[in-house]
């Protein structure tokens, strides 16, 4: 199972971009990476999954190189209401008994004014 | 709001008893997961269910049992309980189980032993 690792803290200024890199270097061929955002006593959110190469959506961007040992979620201009725990989880697609979900002690994102 | 409803949220109980947590995925899902989250321990995975059979299994004590029922509701029990279990316990639900599934978290139950 791929253990992943990420910055136990980031700062950040309103309006600019945020870029978290997660390690992975165990990662699988059919590993795939997926971020959540966890505010204080409330469940993860899903943000963003990928496979390879770059994923978009209207939240996030996700950057993921050839190797696939790393991760980038780039969070573009951020505001006070993104701090936040963020979470890198690296997990297998196959239907495979005893998988665990791992997730790291994430990346706490402060993003002062 | 994730269509994940945990009950209760909040549970204040003494050492030696036991509980129920209890969670409804959001309408469609199957898979059912179990975390727990302390302040020193992050996340921990500690089961999974998928249309009412286990599929994985984690970091669970055998004073913990969970299972999923027809309705695909699951409950998650907690016996002999330790200072050490309190903790916030999310459940979280995806579609059809597989690993590379998003999983749609609740909000939690803060359990707190006395």
């Amino acid at each position: 199972l791929a253990k992943t690792t990420q910055p136990i803290s980031m700062d950040s200024y309103e309006g600019q971009e945020v870029n978290i890199t997660c390690s992975h270097n165990n990662i699988a061929t059919n590993d795939y990476i997926t971020w959540y955002q966890q505010f204080p006593s409330q469940g993860p959110r899903f943000i963003i999954q990928g496979y390879k190469t770059k994923v978009t959506n209207e939240v996030a961007s996700l950057f993921i190189p050839a190797d696939r040992k790393s991760s980038t979620l780039s969070l573009p201009r951020v505001s006070l209401s993104d701090t936040a725990v963020y979470y890198c989880l690296v997990g297998d697609i196959r239907d495979n008994y005893g998988q665990n979900f791992v997730f790291g002690p994430g990346t706490r994102l402060s993003v002062l004014p | 709001d994730s269509g994940v409803t945990q009950t209760p949220k909040h549970l204040i109980t003494a050492t030696g008893q036991r509980v129920t947590l209890r969670c409804s995925p959001r309408s469609g899902d199957l898979s059912v997961y179990w975390y727990q989250q302390s302040l020193d321990q992050g996340l921990q995975f500690l089961i999974q269910y998928y249309n009412g059979e286990e599929r994985a299994k984690g970091n669970i004590l055998e004073r913990f049992s969970a299972q999923q029922f027809p309705d695909l509701h699951s409950e998650l029990n907690l016996s002999s309980l330790e200072l050490g279990d309190s903790a916030l316990y999310f459940c979280a639900s995806s579609d059809n189980g597989h690993d590379n599934q998003p999983q749609h978290f609740g909000d939690g139950t803060r359990l707190s032993i006395l």
